[in-house]
């Protein structure tokens, strides 16, 4: 079946520090690849939605220049929390999605700032 | 303002009997429902899913019941097995290709032995 990869599962870095996560599609091109967060027991806020070749679209509330997303093919999107400080600790994930089919979801990224 | 809603947080059912797992959403415009399983430290896997042109659809173990009328949909798994357990989220989008998924807030079913 379909597989997503994000990468890296686990974060822990001093604040200030920028981070790079990758979400890659690995058996399929995906048009549209999605970043979601989610706070504990919350459920999954979407924050961006990420088109290749085009600019994401963001949520309201969510700073584009905080969290800079590049899909730069259709296999590899990326999210960047740029200085991060510790309320940006968090769970995100990605999605990818291609056709009719349902989004298929990375194991998520565990993103821990000091 | 939660458009998609499970109201409940954890659910135990026994081995071999069935379990429900129900969700609500006030949106609509939502035509399109899907189910995802959860376990710690790994993605949302998905499950099932219905467009909102059916009322049922089974796949196995699972089928998910729609009920447009009420806003309302569920999940029924059986039998229920000890893997079953994990969290189980509701997402809904406005139609079925590239549009972002609305989630609930995830049922933790626990399937006793």
């Amino acid at each position: 079946g379909a597989v997503v990869s994000q990468h890296p599962s686990w974060v822990i870095c001093k604040s200030g520090t920028s981070v790079k996560i990758e979400c890659r599609s690995l058996d399929f091109q995906a048009t549209t690849m999605f970043w979601y967060r989610q706070f504990p027991k919350k459920s999954l806020m979407l924050m961006a939605t990420s088109n290749e070749g085009s600019k994401a679209t963001y949520e309201q509330g969510v700073e584009k220049d905080k969290f800079l997303i590049n899909h730069a093919s259709l296999t590899l999107s990326t999210l960047t929390v740029t200085s991060a400080h510790p309320e940006d600790s968090s769970f995100y994930i990605c999605s990818a999605h291609a056709g009719v089919q349902p989004q298929h979801f990375g194991d998520g990224t565990r993103l821990s700032i000091l | 303002d939660q458009q998609v809603k499970q109201n409940s947080p954890s659910l135990s059912v026994q081995e071999g009997r069935i379990s429900i797992l129900n969700c609500d959403y006030t949106n609509s415009m939502f035509d399109y429902f899907l189910w995802y399983k959860k376990y710690p430290a790994e993605g949302p896997t998905f499950l099932i899913s219905i467009s909102s042109i059916k009322d049922k659809n089974e796949d196995g173990r699972f089928t998910v019941f729609l009920n447009k009328s009420a806003k309302h949909l569920s999940l029924h798994i059986v039998p229920s097995q000890p893997g079953d357990s994990a969290v189980y989220f509701c997402a809904a989008s406005e139609g079925s290709g590239n549009t972002p998924l609305v989630f609930g807030k995830g049922t933790r079913l626990s399937v006793i032995a």
